[in-house]
């Protein structure tokens, strides 16, 4: 059974230092990973999604990077703000579309 | 991208009774998924909607505590039977892509219903 490890459950940061955010999980036969935030009181929003061929996936200042082999991702948020505040989740995707949520980081950036 | 809603935002209800949670996309499409997620923890799937076949459901979760209905390519509804303080969650739906998605697409999520049972 694939399980997702979120790696720290929880991170403060002052404005702009760089966060790492450590995602792993068991079964290396994914399809692919996303990654999402969640703000409080909202639903998900899609930052990124590797597919599992990939290795590197950049959105601005997000990039995620993926080791299937060892089952590890990890998602760079540059130069933080404090409007990154949020608890970030890693899913695993199998070949039906089925995700496997992470518990997630919640990361705090002090202005 | 697909926008999605979901009717209601929220809702407090009585032990026993039931709610039908509805999902609304912008756009047709094939996968739809119903996730819950408990009070401080992360995300569960309760069940695969896809339109045209039976709603596919997740080990511990059954039929007839959450029957689910896809009439469409547009539309699900999510129903919490019999209550109890333990559904007290968010309910989610998600989507992939569009009519003919593959799961390597980015997987949508509406905004949530918050449901507490006393």
């Amino acid at each position: 059974k694939q399980e997702v490890t979120q790696i720290p459950a929880a991170l403060s940061v002052p404005e702009g230092e760089n966060l790492v955010l450590n995602c792993s999980f068991t079964d290396s036969a994914i399809y692919n990973l996303q990654w999402f935030r969640q703000d409080p009181g909202k639903g998900l929003t899609s930052l990124l999604l590797i597919q599992s061929s990939q290795r590197e996936q950049t959105s601005g200042r997000l990039n995620a990077s993926l080791d299937k082999s060892s089952g590890r991702s990890t998602l760079y948020i540059a130069a933080s703000q404090p409007g990154d505040s949020a608890t970030y989740l890693c899913a695993v995707a199998d070949s039906w579309g089925k995700l496997q949520f992470g518990a997630g980081t919640q990361v705090v950036v002090t202005p | 991208s697909a926008v999605i809603s979901q009717k209601p935002s929220r809702d407090i209800c009585q032990r026993g009774t039931s709610l039908t949670i509805q999902c609304q996309v912008d756009s047709q499409v094939t996968m739809m998924f119903w996730y819950r997620q408990q009070p401080g923890q992360s995300l569960t799937l309760i069940a695969t909607a896809n339109q045209g076949s039976e709603a596919t459901y997740e080990s511990g979760f059954v039929i007839d505590k959450f029957p689910i209905s896809r009439p469409n390519l547009t539309f699900s509804t999510l129903t919490v039977s019999n209550m109890s303080p333990e559904d007290s969650s968010i309910y989610l739906c998600s989507v992939v892509g569009g009519r003919d998605p593959f799961p390597g697409e980015t997987q949508y999520f509406g905004p949530g219903t918050r449901l507490l049972v006393l």
